[in-house]
């Protein structure tokens, strides 16, 4: 168990609907960094908040937003959804923002759009 | 594209034997890091190489870098059923002050009984 929670584990929902993933970073990590896991494109890095500011940016769709709360929990909110959009969402935080910061993996959450 | 691609996709072994994965990158990089998956569940952190390190052990892991060859490897010794599992090597960017950890598609290992 890595302390990192994601909720729901399982999501189906249907195209153009808009989904909220919640997740919750290990006590004391500041960093919360989400990623998207398919077949096809592999393990993709969405996006990084620190202490509640948005850090660094990667392959994220303009559907596609994320927060992160004073508490330091972090949503991902993903819109409009399409077909291909069903993937598995990974959460992991880390206690900073630096190359030397282990992330640690949340178990994810895996959508399902039909 | 990928910064880091893992060689090989998919690798086969019996118990016991030694297993070997390698990793090649693109850019220059500040570290190295190696993570396990297990089937449909989140990655667990094995080791973190520094771009000054050329080995770094860890119980039966020994990661390798070459940063001439932009390459790194992960052996994983007396293999056990349990290693089975994918393994991804992450490369960060150190250009920029935005940092972020760039995955490979990962070897697929299977360790039979």
């Amino acid at each position: 168990d890595s302390g990192v929670t994601q909720t729901p584990k399982h999501l189906i929902t249907a195209t153009g609907q808009r989904v909220t993933l919640r997740c919750s970073p290990r006590s004391g990590d500041l960093s919360v960094y989400w990623y998207q896991q398919s077949l096809d494109q592999g393990l993709q890095f969405l996006i990084q908040y620190y202490n509640g500011e948005e850090r660094a940016k990667g392959n994220i769709l303009e559907r596609f937003s994320a927060q992160q709360f004073p508490d330091l929990h972090s949503e991902l909110n993903l819109s409009s959804l399409e077909l291909g959009d069903s993937a598995l969402y990974f959460c992991a935080s880390s206690v900073a923002t630096g190359a030397w910061d282990t992330q640690y993996f949340g178990p994810g959450t895996r959508l399902t759009v039909l | 594209s990928q910064q880091g691609e893992e060689d090989p996709q998919a690798l086969s072994i019996q118990e016991g034997e030694n297993a070997t994965m390698n990793c090649s990158y693109k850019t220059s990089i500040n570290n190295l890091q190696w993570y396990r998956q297990n089937s449909g569940r989140g990655l667990v952190h094995l080791i973190l190489i520094r771009s000054n390190e050329r080995e770094k052990h860890s119980g039966r892991l020994r990661v390798t870098l070459d940063t001439s060859k932009k390459s790194s490897s992960l052996l994983i010794t007396a293999s056990r059923a349990a290693d089975t599992a994918s393994y991804f090597c992450a490369t960060d960017y150190s250009g920029g002050s935005n940092y972020k950890l760039t995955f490979g598609k990962g070897t697929l290992l299977t360790v039979n009984p």
